[in-house]
């Protein structure tokens, strides 16, 4: 157990829906990545947050927003949403989010798209 | 941007056997590497991660080596059990804070 914790586990939905993904990182780690791991295109970085704050950007579509909030816990917005874009969504944590720091990852939220 | 190839994308071996992953990166200011495991139905974890003032580092049947001069590290994981069975993923991390993930490499052991 990493001691990160994302809920819901699975989620199905239709195109065109909206749905809010949730992480509550380790006790401690004031840094959030986000990550979208498909078949076709392994694990992809999409958004990174140090206590608040977005720090780095990676492939996250205009359709998807996040943010962390005060208590750190953060969100994923998918919106709009396509078949494409069933896929794992992981969420990490770290300390502090610097180079070199040792993230640790969630058990994720499986979206199905239909 | 960074870019990890990660090679073989699949390795079948016996109970008992050694395992050896490799994966090349192209960012020579990279200098943290990580590898994950991960196991079906669950997130990648942690397992063993090497800095670049190092060029080997052992935790039990696991070890990573670097070589920087090359640009590619391995992961080695001797006397196999069932319970490596997994998929293992290489990343690289550098000049950014973000690392770039290697395809992974799904590990079966036959027992």
């Amino acid at each position: 157990d990493s001691g990160v914790t994302q809920t819901p586990k699975h989620l199905i939905t239709a195109t065109g829906q909206r749905v809010t993904l949730r992480c509550s990182p380790r006790s401690g780690d004031l840094s959030v990545y986000w990550y979208q791991q498909s078949l076709d295109q392994g694990l992809q970085f999409l958004i990174q947050y140090y206590n608040g704050e977005e720090r780095a950007k990676g492939n996250i579509l205009e359709r998807f927003s996040a943010q962390q909030f005060p208590d750190l816990h953060s969100e994923l917005n998918l919106s709009s949403l396509e078949l494409g874009d069933s896929a794992l969504y992981f969420c990490a944590s770290s300390v502090a989010g610097g180079e070199g720091e040792t993230q640790y990852f969630g058990p994720g939220t499986r979206l199905l798209v239909l | 941007g960074e870019n990890v190839e990660q090679h073989p994308s699949t390795l079948s071996v016996q109970e008992g056997d050694s395992a050896v992953i490799k994966c090349t990166y192209s960012d020579s200011a990279s200098n943290y590497f990580p590898w994950y495991k991960q196991e079906l139905g669950k997130g990648p974890q942690l397992i063993i991660d090497i800095r670049s003032n190092v060029g080997e580092k052992k935790d039990q049947r696991i070890a990573v080596t670097l070589n920087k001069t090359a640009k590619h590290f391995s992961l080695h994981i001797t006397e196999t059990q069932p319970e490596d069975s997994a998929v293992y993923f290489c990343a690289s991390r550098g000049g950014s804070y973000i690392p770039t993930f290697g395809r992974g490499t799904s590990l079966i052991v036959h027992p």
